[in-house]
């Protein structure tokens, strides 16, 4: 079946550092891919997505790579703001359009 | 324009009680979803409603979970009775006619079943 599997973590990082969320996923066909972020107190958010390979998905600085070869879509940020501390979540949608999460990410940033 | 709301946004109670949460999605979105995130682990899908029906409930973990889309507007999960699996946080998501790829989540339920 499909899974998504992230980085433990909580992340901690000082403002301004730069910002890797791995992200590896297994399934059948071609999956969308996506990340998602959930601020403290709020909803999940659609942040990027990218829809076939090599395909790049961008938002609010974040950055993130469609590799089949790899079968990764890792998250990037070359410098993270201290309002950017939140959970992250890898997601994959296949033939299906109920996407698979992975476990998320918290990322914690320091002034 | 107002987002996916779910009520409450906490709820305590102990083992062998029922609890019912609400979820009011964007206003004229014909699908909403349910989700559960257990503790440190993936979000689950739980169910799909297409307007008032269930188009899909096969991540529905047993018969003491019983979910209803009234006139197709706002939806409750009822768990009856909870055990302590249950405990977890609920989400609710709404996207529109034929766009299902891209959901509105709601801030979720945080459930907790001592």
């Amino acid at each position: 079946g499909n899974s998504v599997t992230q980085m433990e973590g909580p992340v901690t990082l000082s403002e301004e550092a730069f910002l890797t969320i791995n992200c590896t996923y297994t399934a059948t066909g071609y999956p969308s891919l996506f990340w998602y972020v959930q601020y403290p107190g709020e909803g999940l958010q659609l942040l990027l997505k990218a829809t076939k390979a090599d395909d790049k998905g961008s938002n609010k600085g974040f950055e993130a790579t469609y590799r089949k070869e790899t079968t990764s879509f890792h998250l990037e940020k070359g410098s993270v703001q201290v309002s950017d501390s939140a959970v992250y979540f890898c997601a994959l949608s296949a033939r299906s359009y109920i996407p698979t999460f992975g476990r998320g990410t918290s990322l914690i940033v320091h002034p | 324009e107002a987002g996916v709301t779910q009520f409450p946004s906490h709820s305590v109670i102990e083992k062998g009680q029922t609890v019912t949460l609400r979820c009011d999605p964007i206003s004229g979105h014909d699908n909403l979803y349910w989700y559960r995130r257990v503790m440190g682990k993936e979000i689950k899908f739980l169910l799909h409603f297409v307007k008032e029906s269930k188009q899909d409930e096969s991540g529905m973990p047993n018969n003491r979970f019983l979910a209803e889309r009234t006139g197709g507007t706002y939806s409750t999960l009822k768990v009856q009775p909870a055990e302590l699996e249950d405990s977890g946080v609920y989400f609710c998501a709404s996207s529109q006619e034929g766009i299902t790829d891209t959901q509105y989540f709601g801030p979720g339920t945080r459930l907790t079943v001592l």
